[in-house]
């Protein structure tokens, strides 16, 4: 079982709906939770970032995290054609070995948002 | 604020030849992390550097190798490139646990 799994997609949207992407993962060592927005031939670019269960709010993105069912999410509102970009879900823990955070990220989920 | 500085930003080499690639992280962040990005792997973790040490390393062959300066700025090297070492490569710069990446370096292997 990988670490994070994210359903690779491809999610096809009209303009104007919510979009719900998700991740799963087994490692219950991970204690920040991030998405990541990367558009074609580019570098991803940090969407939102939380440490805690429950919902995160910003603009039209919501961030939620259930830790008790290893389960994250991220909602677009009012979804626009600019959105379309892969979403990657990426998590850190800890390692004392080497005194820093580790990222984890899923597959990413490829989104179009049709106008 | 100046983000994070890949170059170059595209590159073609020949199988058996190696490569050098370059970051600049963003100012202050002493932390830059490498990850390999393909299609069908997605991003996996090369290794982090930090303080010119490196101080975590991925599941990567020992061609792949890489240094930090005294200025933050890092490098990675891939010696005997393989078909298969073609994908984006990015660097990332941290802080504390957030990673801002850049734009990547796209490496085509033939």
């Amino acid at each position: 079982q990988k670490e994070v799994e994210q359903d690779p997609g491809p999610l096809s949207v009209p303009e104007g709906a919510i979009v719900s992407l998700n991740c799963t993962y087994s490692n219950s060592a991970f204690q920040y939770f991030m998405w990541y927005r990367q558009y074609s031939r580019k570098g991803p670019e940090l969407l939102m970032y939380t440490y805690s269960s429950g919902n995160k709010e910003d603009g039209r993105f919501t961030a939620q995290v259930d830790k008790s069912s290893k389960y994250i999410s991220l909602f677009i509102r009012d979804s626009q054609p600019s959105d379309s970009a892969t979403y990657l879900c990426a998590m850190s823990a800890f390692h004392s070995g080497a005194g820093s955070y580790q990222l984890t990220f899923g597959k990413g989920t490829k989104l179009s948002v049709i106008p | 604020k100046a983000g994070v500085t890949q170059t170059p930003r595209y590159l073609i080499k020949t199988r058996g030849q190696q490569v050098t690639l370059s970051c600049s992280p963003i100012s202050g962040h002493r932390s830059v992390s490498w990850y390999q990005q393909t299609p069908g792997q997605g991003l996996q973790f090369l290794f982090e550097y930090f303080s010119e040490t490196q101080r975590n390393k991925g599941n990567f062959p020992g061609r792949f190798s890489g240094r930090q300066f005294s200025n933050s700025r890092s490098e990675m090297n891939v010696s005997t490139l393989e078909l298969g070492d073609s994908a984006l490569y990015l660097c990332a710069s941290s802080l504390n646990s957030e990673a801002f990446f850049g734009q990547g370096t796209r490496l085509t292997v033939v």
